[in-house]
């Protein structure tokens, strides 16, 4: 029930295209949804997070989309640049001072 | 300059050999936290610590030692009992219970 499931585990876009990741979670008691993006040799970086009250949070290229009904979640990264090129995490969290569940990770690749 | 700063970058560990991972924070928050990342597994939580001189063991804290004697420091050791060591550890701080959590670089250990 802790667990946070993400997909693909990699992935390969265009550049100029756009990037979708998925993630799910069942907790329903999780409620600060993060995204953490991360470059080899380097600590994760937070690139845009969510609360479930909301249905969709946008910051520049990067789209956050909430589903609670269906307790999922989803990052888009529109016109995706090969500087994006990062492994990428979903995360969830139950308030307060709680460890962050984390997914898996997708590997992202932007090709020229 | 602000922020997480873990030592060493890279650390190699003998057979039957605890070693000290540090992490630092000048940032003046309340809760830092110990996470592992092995390749295809996310983050999994050690240690963390929401004030001084308290810490709470993670989903992971066989093997691991940790201390909060000041604010700024949350030191990590990886005792032998730790059969499976190598991994890359990341340290990150929490302002306040509805803040994110940000990452230091990490520390690399391996075994020789």
């Amino acid at each position: 029930q802790q667990q946070v499931k993400q997909s693909p585990q990699s992935l390969i876009v265009q550049k100029g295209g756009i990037s979708i990741i998925n993630c799910a979670y069942e907790n329903t008691a999780f409620d600060y949804f993060p995204w953490y993006q991360q470059f080899p040799g380097k600590g994760p970086a937070l690139l845009i997070a969510i609360r479930p009250d909301v249905s969709e949070k946008k910051e520049g290229r990067f789209t956050i989309s909430f589903n609670k009904s269906a307790k999922q979640f989803s990052l888009h990264i529109m016109d995706s640049q090969p500087g994006d090129s990062a492994t990428y995490f979903c995360a969830a969290r139950s308030g307060g001072y709680q460890k962050v569940t984390f997914g898996t990770g997708t590997k992202l690749q932007v090709i020229p | 300059d602000g922020g997480i700063t873990q030592s060493p970058k890279y650390l190699f560990r003998k057979e039957g050999q605890n070693v000290t991972l540090s992490c630092e924070q000048n940032l003046n928050h309340d809760a830092m936290y110990w996470y592992r990342q092995d390749p295809g597994q996310g983050l999994r939580l050690i240690y963390y610590s929401q004030i001084v001189n308290d810490f709470q063991k993670g989903d992971i804290a066989e093997g691991y030692s940790v201390s909060r004697e000041k604010k700024e420091s949350f030191p990590l050791t990886v005792t032998s009992a730790q059969k499976n060591p190598t991994a890359f550890y990341l340290c990150a701080t929490q302002e306040t219970s509805d803040q994110p959590q940000h990452f230091g670089d990490g520390t690399r250990l391996s075994i020789l």
